[in-house]
């Protein structure tokens, strides 16, 4: 089936550093979605992406579509305890379908 | 609001009993969604329901199975538990279609001896 690759696996940062991660994949998508999912909860959506070459911001978080629709990157600017979890990227195909990445777990050091 | 509501959050089963995970959504959503979560593995779609009264396999339905049971609830059933079925468990629900902003539960962690 389809696959999304998501990177990195984990990340293990200091307060104040700026993040980013990305996802790539051999097919096209007509969205891309970044998620964070805090422990014992379900993702939540962080923001959504729907035009090639689109970049959109959602506080210090900002996310770009890429250009061959192939791929995604999400960036964190100065890192805050609270940004820790599991960030997940998914592609929307163009039969509706949702292809999920296997996730960035982001740590920050004390 | 409540939001997905799902139920029960932890479950521990034998190998070959029978459950079902219940979920329940408060948005007025048409399109509900089971997925399984595994180490590494990102979320897996087992069964999506586009609509009251459809439902249709997704990428993992082996083992599986659902109920629509009206627009609000959306059911995951196992009728013999494996241990390879022990996962985290999320129901989701979005406004139209597929692809969309989904809104999660907060799961359930079922565990298959």
């Amino acid at each position: 089936g389809q696959q999304l690759n998501q990177s990195p696996q984990s990340m293990f940062i200091q307060e104040g550093e700026d993040v980013s991660m990305n996802c790539t994949s051999s097919s096209i998508f007509n969205t891309w979605l970044w998620y964070k999912q805090e422990p014992g909860e379900g993702p939540v959506l962080l923001i959504a992406l729907y035009k090639a070459g689109e970049l959109t911001s959602n506080g210090r978080l900002t996310a770009q579509f890429g250009i061959t629709r192939k791929d995604s990157f999400l960036n964190i600017s100065a890192s805050i305890p609270s940004d820790v979890g599991i960030y997940f990227c998914a592609g929307r195909t163009s039969n509706y379908q949702l292809i999920w990445g296997a996730g960035t777990k982001l740590i920050i050091k004390p | 609001n409540a939001g997905v509501t799902q139920t029960p959050k932890f479950q521990v089963l034998k190998t070959g009993q029978s459950m079902t995970l219940q979920c329940a959504q408060d948005m007025n959503h048409n399109s509900m969604y089971w997925y399984r979560q595994d180490p590494g593995m990102g979320l897996r779609l087992i069964y999506y329901s586009a609509s009251e009264g459809t439902t249709d396999k997704g990428e993992v339905p082996n083992g599986y199975n659902v109920s629509r049971l009206n627009k609000r609830e959306f059911s995951l059933r196992l009728e013999s538990a494996a241990p390879s079925q022990t996962s985290v468990y999320f129901c989701a629900s979005s406004e139209e279609g597929r692809g969309n902003g989904y809104t999660f539960g907060s799961g359930t962690r079922l565990t298959v001896v």
